[in-house]
């Protein structure tokens, strides 16, 4: 069972360069997130999405974008890299927004 | 908004002691509640749930309650072990679904 992956798994950004975090799931899941992750901040949602071609802003959206054109994939794009952005991102998924979420393994962003 | 509280980590304890990590919510109707573990250089899985007032969620040893006259969602553990190390999240969804809110997280370090 592949579940969440995420990739890549460790990435390393020039100041104003651009990326994309890839994030696909095999579950049929309709619910689709982006987190990232800070020391001591707990988990942030940035974007997320009810089905393919339904994407909403989380609490801290800027600098960031997404699309869902299928139910599996759901790219996180990171315009303009800035150090702010240094962190851990998780994708998650789940069959309804019902808080039982299966993350991937997470993507570890530095940007310099 | 909704939010969620946790004590601050880090948590030391011996082998086979007593667990409690406190978590407080605030939040409109009648949320869910949810605790995650992230054990080291994994992504968060669930670890146990509750839907509605008095419900108890257990899942490893692990108990919650669902205190709505406190607004708490109190982890416990009656004797932990070594590989119950990892940093614990409290969680919350609001009644009508959609995005699941985290406390900050709470480090679990236990010693032989």
């Amino acid at each position: 069972n592949a579940g969440v992956t995420q990739t890549p798994k460790f990435r390393i950004l020039k100041i104003g360069q651009s990326m994309t975090l890839q994030c696909a799931q095999d579950m049929n899941h309709n619910y689709m997130y982006w987190y990232r992750q800070d020391p001591g901040m707990g988990l942030k949602l940035i974007y997320y999405s009810v089905g393919a071609g339904i994407t909403d802003k989380g609490e801290v959206p800027n600098g960031y974008n997404v699309s869902r054109s299928t139910t599996e994939d759901f790219p996180l794009r990171l315009e303009l890299a800035a150090p702010s952005q240094t962190s851990v991102y998780f994708c998650a998924s789940s069959k309804q927004g019902t808080g039982e979420l299966f993350f991937g393994e997470g993507s570890r962003l530095t940007v310099l | 908004g909704d939010s969620v509280t946790q004590m601050e980590g880090p948590v030391t304890l011996s082998e086979e002691a007593f667990l409690t990590i406190n978590c407080t919510y605030t939040a409109t109707g009648y949320p869910s509640l949810f605790w995650y573990v992230q054990y080291p250089g994994e992504g968060l899985q669930l670890l146990l749930k509750a839907t509605k007032a008095d419900d108890k969620g257990s899942n490893k040893g692990f108990e919650a309650t669902y205190r709505k006259e406190t607004t708490s969602f109190h982890l416990e553990k009656g004797s932990v072990q070594v590989s119950d190390s990892a940093v614990y999240f409290c969680a919350l969804i609001g009644g009508q679904g959609g995005k699941l809110i985290f406390g900050q997280g709470t480090e679990l370090s236990v010693k032989p």
